[in-house]
């Protein structure tokens, strides 16, 4: 079946520093790619959706110049927390439709930890 | 606003108790995922429904779409401690490019 990969799986850094988080689709081509953050015990909170050739789309309250998106090919979308914070630790993932659009496949996530 | 209200948040039953989670909205949506999620990994997709009253079995686990489909169930049979974790309903709607509203969440815990 379809596996979307998510690297790295985990991340530490200190306060100011920016992080890359990758999501890769691994066996198929995805046009289309969401991000996503949870906290503890919480559903997930969509940030953006990220488009291959174009502009990503970023939900209400998502700043873009925090959670910057290039979606590099059709298989690749980075997610990059730029000047990172403590509040910004959470868990990031994302996911990549089927061709159909009427499922999604999500990656493992990527636990970030802003010391 | 929450689009898809799933309740409860929280369910702690014994091992072999029966349980029903709810996923309910005012809108339609051309589909209906189920997904299950354990601490520090991604949802893993359990079920898709797609057609109204649609109802489809995964061994003790039932999933239901409303006739409507505006609104979905999640019954498992039987519950055993290996069905612990997150559980998350999530609508599609056929406009949208396979963007997803997800349920606030269920946190099951089945005690042996």
């Amino acid at each position: 079946g379809a596996v979307v990969s998510q690297h790295p799986s985990w991340v530490i850094c200190k306060s100011g520093t920016s992080v890359k988080i990758e999501c890769r689709s691994l066996d198929f081509q995805a046009t289309t790619m969401f991000w996503y953050r949870q906290f503890p015990k919480q559903s997930l909170m969509l940030m953006a959706t990220s488009n291959e050739g174009s502009k990503a789309t970023y939900e209400q309250g998502v700043e873009k110049d925090k959670f910057l998106i290039n979606h590099a090919s059709l298989t690749l979308s980075t997610l990059t927390v730029t000047s990172a914070h403590p509040e910004d630790s959470s868990f990031y993932i994302c996911s990549a439709p089927s061709t159909g659009r009427e499922t999604q496949y999500f990656g493992p996530g990527t636990r970030l930890l802003v010391l | 606003t929450q689009l898809l209200e799933q309740s409860p948040q929280f369910l702690s039953i014994q091992e072999g108790e029966n349980l029903t989670v709810y996923c309910n909205s005012s809108s339609v949506f051309s589909s209906l995922q189920w997904y299950r999620q354990e601490p520090g990994e991604g949802p893993v997709l359990l079920v898709t429904v797609v057609t109204g009253g649609e109802v489809k079995k995964l061994k003790r686990l039932t999933f239901q779409f409303g006739d409507a489909r505006k609104d979905s169930s999640l019954h498992i049979t039987a519950a055993q401690p290996g069905d612990t974790g997150l559980y998350l309903c999530a609508g599609a709607r056929g406009n949208q490019g396979g963007k997803l509203i997800f349920g606030q969440g269920t946190e099951l815990s089945v005690k042996p």
